[in-house]
């Protein structure tokens, strides 16, 4: 089955700054790639997601980037905010199939 | 817009008891899902339904099963309840398979004691 592999499990940025998150995935059938952020007790929101025809996808401060050959995915965040905060999942899938999550970041963003 | 809706949102039960969950999917989803999230884990796919049948299956406890209604509702059937059980159970939903994008309901908190 598939592993996703996601790194760091935790970052602080300041204010300002960018956060970069990267996932790993081992099934070469995997086409699709959201991305989550949780709050603490709450459920996984969307943010952005990437299937597998597209190397870049942007949604104003979000952007995901994919390498299919290399099997890696990474989620970026420019000009953090506080309420950026949450912890982030990556996750896999096979079209219309079960999703399979990376271990998760946990984002701080200092004021 | 119409979310996913979960019910009940806490559920507290004893040791061998069972529990039921019910998940409403966003109006015209035919596909369910249903994950379990441990405290400081990411969440763990138990089981999925596409118009109403059995479409995969994750690691899901013999002691626990699961159905889609003719109205699309899903189920989660949980028996002889152990304390390990104790987690958030998301119910997700998509329209069609090949869609992809799955929106999670709030989650049922499930302590056992």
């Amino acid at each position: 089955g598939e592993n996703v592999e996601q790194h760091p499990s935790t970052l602080s940025v300041q204010e300002g700054d960018s956060a970069v998150i990267k996932c790993t995935y081992s099934d070469s059938a995997s086409n699709y790639f959201p991305w989550y952020k949780q709050e603490l007790g709450k459920r996984p929101q969307l943010i952005i997601d990437i299937r597998s025809n597209v190397g870049e996808k942007k949604d104003q401060r979000i952007a995901v980037t994919l390498n299919k050959t290399a099997k890696h995915f990474s989620l970026h965040i420019t000009e953090t905010q506080p309420e950026d905060s949450a912890v982030y999942f990556c996750a896999a899938s096979e079209a219309g199939n079960m999703l399979t999550f990376g271990g998760g970041t946990r984002l701080m963003v200092k004021p | 817009a119409a979310g996913v809706i979960q019910s009940p949102r806490h559920l507290i039960k004893e040791k061998r008891e069972t529990a039921t969950l019910k998940c409403y999917p966003i109006p015209r989803h035919d596909t369910v899902y249903w994950y379990q999230q441990g405290p400081g884990q990411d969440p763990q796919f138990l089981i999925s339904f596409y118009e109403k049948m059995q479409s995969d299956k994750g690691s899901i406890p013999d002691r626990f099963s699961a159905q889609q209604f003719s109205d699309y509702h899903s189920e989660l059937n949980m028996s002889s309840l152990e304390l390990g059980d104790s987690a958030l159970y998301f119910c997700a939903s998509s329209l069609g398979r090949a869609r992809n994008t799955q929106y999670f309901g709030p989650g049922t908190r499930l302590t056992v004691l």
